[in-house]
């Protein structure tokens, strides 16, 4: 089945600087690739997704890329605020196409 | 327009004890989604429900666990003979339109704890 590998698994920033946490996946039929933020106490929730007729969406201080060929994707976020410090999760369709499946998530702190 | 509610919020049973999770999608959403999520192991995918029916099950352990979302009421997430290791949060989403590839509305999950 699908297999989505997400790195790194923490990731300390200050606060202004960019972030970035890469995902992998293995099924190249997959076409659909979301980005989660769970904050603490909370469940997830989706910030930016990408499908794969496109490289790249942008939405503000967040955008992600996509590369089908080398079948990864990543989460860029930009001029990072204390606000932002969350676990994140990217995922992909999985092989029925009917289930999403999740990387093991990226704990996010930003410092101020 | 209320989100996806799930209760308890927290649950503590005792091994060999059944558990019980409600969820209740959100308004107009017929598509649920159950996942667990265990420290360091991300969410894990359990099973896929419209009304009535079991659309996939593959991500459900074989045994003891088993889902339902009736006409009415909530979807409920059922373990029956818990032991240790089936302490996990588990998560229910809603959206509502077939496929996972709309948007998921997560509830706030229900931490079970399996003494």
């Amino acid at each position: 089945g699908e297999n989505v590998e997400q790195h790194p698994s923490t990731l300390s920033v200050q606060e202004g600087d960019s972030a970035v946490i890469k995902c992998t996946y293995s099924d190249s039929a997959s076409n659909y690739f979301p980005w989660y933020k769970q904050e603490l106490g909370k469940g997830p929730q989706l910030i930016i997704d990408i499908r794969s007729n496109v490289g790249e969406k942008k939405d503000q201080r967040i955008a992600v890329t996509l590369n089908k060929t080398a079948k990864h994707f990543s989460l860029h976020i930009t001029e990072t605020q204390p606000e932002d410090s969350a676990v994140y999760f990217c995922a992909a369709l999985g092989k029925a196409g009917t289930a999403l499946i999740f990387g093991k998530g990226t704990t996010l702190s930003v410092s101020s | 327009n209320a989100g996806v509610m799930q209760n308890p919020r927290h649950l503590v049973r005792r091994r060999g004890q059944e558990a019980r999770l409600r969820c209740s999608p959100m308004k107009g959403h017929s598509h649920v989604y159950w996942y667990r999520q265990l420290p360091e192991e991300g969410l894990k995918f359990m099973v896929y429900l419209q009304k009535e029916n079991i659309i996939d099950e593959s991500g459900m352990p074989k045994e003891r666990f088993s889902a339902e979302f009736p006409k009415e009421g909530p979807s409920i997430l059922r373990i029956q003979q818990v032991v240790r290791g089936d302490s996990a949060a588990y998560f229910c989403a809603s959206s509502p339109r077939a496929g996972p590839d709309e948007k998921l509305f997560f509830g706030s999950g229900t931490q079970l704890s399996v003494l």
